[in-house]
């Protein structure tokens, strides 16, 4: 079955501080990984797509990596703002049958405290 | 440029009854998709329509139904309401047929609430 699982589901650090997330899946054939952020009640946002010859990827504060073989990825967050307050969700995609999915993780919900 | 909007923003029904909800794609994008989500949950698939043409459906009953129109923005439309169908409906637009190279822009999303 094509799953993909986060941890820890929530996480509350002090501002300024550093955290990992993680993400494992099952999904089969991979097509690609995305990061996304959530803020409560509004739509998610895109952080980073990764495809399977990647191995770390960056936009600002965030960087993401993935193991293909191992079927893990993982976001960092450098030096955490308040404005990181957020879900993360890790969506990973594959193509069957010509259709292209998007299979969702169940999302981190990062709290940062000042 | 304006991004992906949705209307309502927000939205309480009685079970029975039947609700639509409307997505505007950003201006140039041809395709849109929807989502359902769960509090506490990642979203869940639930239609991709590209030119105007169903191009993927989720796991969800019959109740729920889609279209797009000719200017690309498109309604979903769910009959005979349940309380389990209470979520926040995510639209996202992309320039063409979701794939691996694309990306998709979500809007604020419309918060159903079924009493």
């Amino acid at each position: 079955k094509n799953q993909v699982e986060q941890s820890p589901q929530s996480l509350i650090i002090l501002e300024g501080k550093n955290c990992t997330l993680q993400c494992n899946y099952t999904v089969s054939p991979f097509s690609n990984l995305r990061w996304y952020k959530q803020d409560t009640g509004r739509g998610p946002v895109s952080l980073t797509i990764m495809t399977f010859s990647e191995n770390t990827k960056s936009n600002g504060r965030y960087t993401a990596t993935l193991d293909a073989d191992t079927k893990q990825s993982s976001l960092h967050i450098t030096a955490s703002q308040l404005s990181d307050s957020a879900s993360y969700i890790c969506v990973v995609s594959l193509t069957l049958d010509s259709n292209y999915q998007l299979i969702w993780g169940a999302g981190t919900k990062l709290i940062i405290k000042p | 440029d304006a991004g992906v909007t949705q209307s309502p923003t927000h939205l309480i029904k009685t079970r029975g009854q039947q609700v639509t909800l409307r997505c505007s794609p950003i201006s140039g994008h041809k395709s849109v998709s929807w989502y359902q989500q769960v509090l506490g949950q990642g979203p869940q698939f639930i239609f991709q329509y590209y030119e105007k043409e169903e191009r993927g459906r989720g796991n969800f009953p019959d109740r729920f139904s889609a279209r797009q129109f000719p200017n690309y923005s498109s309604e979903l439309n769910v009959n005979a309401l349940l309380l389990g169908d209470s979520a926040l409906y995510l639209c996202a637009s992309s320039t063409s047929r979701l794939n691996k190279n694309t990306e998709a822009f979500f809007g604020q999303g419309t918060r159903l609430t079924v009493v």
